[in-house]
């Protein structure tokens, strides 16, 4: 199993450009969610999902969309990159809510 | 609304000194408590759990026992090395049928051990 894998590792965006972070897992997770660090604060929830279809938003989801289409794969859109969207990503995903959460790699993003 | 409270950081320690990194949380009904720890440039990664009252998660010599009188769950180590330095996340996952899917983390605490 390949686990939790996210692509780019590392973007850098112009201020106002969109893109898309990749995240894919292959352990037939139903439970699958995005996170931000940002230094000194911890993890902050952006979306979660816990299904294909069903996906809902957590601490800070302004300036972000999910979709969950399939079981593998939760893809996260800036809409609309600002500085303020400088982070590092991690999207996380687990059997269930009471079992613990498999992390990617984590993806850096600069937005200038 | 669920909450975790770490013991601030930066925590700098000798090998071989005990490690205690507390931990307390605010939740509604019955949370399954976490420690991840996450290593320079990597993703983060379970370290131990607690699923109920009284449970003690323990792994690499790392322990912490979910102590629902005190709404705790510390994190400890008798004698630590320089290979444990990593940031240590305490972590809450809501009970089952409830906040599905959301976990709530602290803020971290950073941990350097000096040969």
């Amino acid at each position: 199993n390949a686990g939790v894998t996210q692509t780019p590792k590392f973007q850098v965006l112009k201020t106002g450009q969109s893109m898309t972070l990749q995240c894919a897992q292959d352990m037939n997770h139903e439970y699958m969610s995005w996170y931000r660090q940002d230094p000194g604060m911890g993890l902050r929830l952006i979306h979660y999902s816990v299904g294909a279809g069903i996906t809902d938003q957590g601490e800070v989801p302004n300036g972000y969309n999910v979709s969950r289409s399939t079981t593998e794969d939760f893809p996260l859109r800036l809409l609309s990159a600002a500085p303020s969207q400088t982070s590092v990503y991690f999207c996380a995903s687990s059997y269930s809510s009471s079992e613990k959460q498999y992390f990617g790699p984590g993806t850096r993003l600069t937005v200038t | 609304g669920n909450s975790v409270t770490q013991m601030e950081g930066p925590v700098t320690l000798s090998e071989e000194a005990f490690l205690t990194i507390n931990c307390t949380y605010t939740a509604t009904g019955y949370p399954s408590l976490f420690w991840y720890v996450q290593y320079p440039g990597e993703g983060l990664q379970l370290l131990l759990k607690a699923t109920k009252a009284d449970d003690k998660g323990s792994n690499k010599g790392f322990e912490a026992t979910y102590r629902k009188e005190t709404t705790s769950f510390h994190l400890e180590k008798g004698s630590v090395q320089v290979s444990d330095s990593a940031v240590y996340f305490c972590a809450l996952s809501g009970p089952l049928n409830t906040n599905a899917g959301k976990s709530t983390f602290g803020d971290g605490t950073t941990l350097t051990v000096k040969p």
